[in-house]
């Protein structure tokens, strides 16, 4: 079983709308999570470190469960410019960064 | 600043041959990584560096080597080019022991081995 594990996608949605991306994590010790945006044949970049008690970013809400090793972001009012793909991240102490595979968002006009 | 570059941005090679690949950051960063980034397998890391002169091996270190002479750069080697080396290379950077860590990542190189 990979340690961290997105559903691919993809994800097509419009203009306007809102959704979710989950990801599941299988290491208990893991420390540190966070969600990063990678725009096709570009760099991955951070988006938004996620902690214990939910954190927000304007259109962008993170949120962490650590009973369940379950981390989800939600994207409100979806832009054009949202289309990329997300990557869920954990870090457990002493170690390099663990990504997901990603997750796919297409966002229509 | 520039932030993280790589050199060169992209490479064709034939099987056996060898080459290197260039990272350097102007952030003074202590910890670099190296990952290779191929379709359905996500980011997976090679080989990271925590200081100059110290490197470790990451998850797929096999045909690779690294080398941090210079705190600002961290080379990737392929002695030995082989088909199962085509990938995107990224090369990242981030601060000593910060929470969140967030690490920094260069425009990537695509390698292509024939």
């Amino acid at each position: 079983r990979k340690e961290v594990e997105q559903d691919p996608g993809p994800f097509n949605v419009p203009e306007g709308a809102t959704v979710a991306f989950n990801c599941t994590y299988s290491n208990s010790a893991s420390q540190s999570f966070f969600w990063y945006r990678q725009d096709c044949r570009k760099e991955p970049k951070l988006l938004m470190s996620v902690y214990s008690s939910g954190n927000e970013d304007g259109r962008f809400t993170a949120q962490l469960n650590r009973a369940s090793q379950y981390i989800s972001l939600l994207i409100r009012d979806s832009k054009l410019s949202d289309s990329a793909t997300y990557l869920c991240v954990v870090k457990r102490a002493g170690t390099a960064l663990i990504f997901g595979k990603g997750t796919t968002l297409s966002v229509s006009s | 600043n520039a932030g993280v570059t790589q050199t060169p941005k992209f490479r064709v090679l034939k099987t056996g041959q060898s080459m290197t690949l260039l990272c350097a950051q102007d952030m003074n960063h202590e910890y670099m990584y190296w990952y290779r980034q191929d379709p359905g397998m996500g980011l997976r890391l090679i080989h990271y560096s925590v200081g100059e002169g110290t490197t470790a091996k990451g998850e797929v270190p096999d045909g690779y080597n690294v080398s941090r002479l210079k705190k600002q750069n961290f080379l990737l080697g392929l002695e030995s080019a082989a088909p199962s080396q085509t990938s995107v290379y990224f090369c990242a950077s981030s601060r000593l022991a910060v929470d969140p860590n967030e690490q920094f990542f260069g425009p990537g190189t695509r390698l292509t081995v024939l």
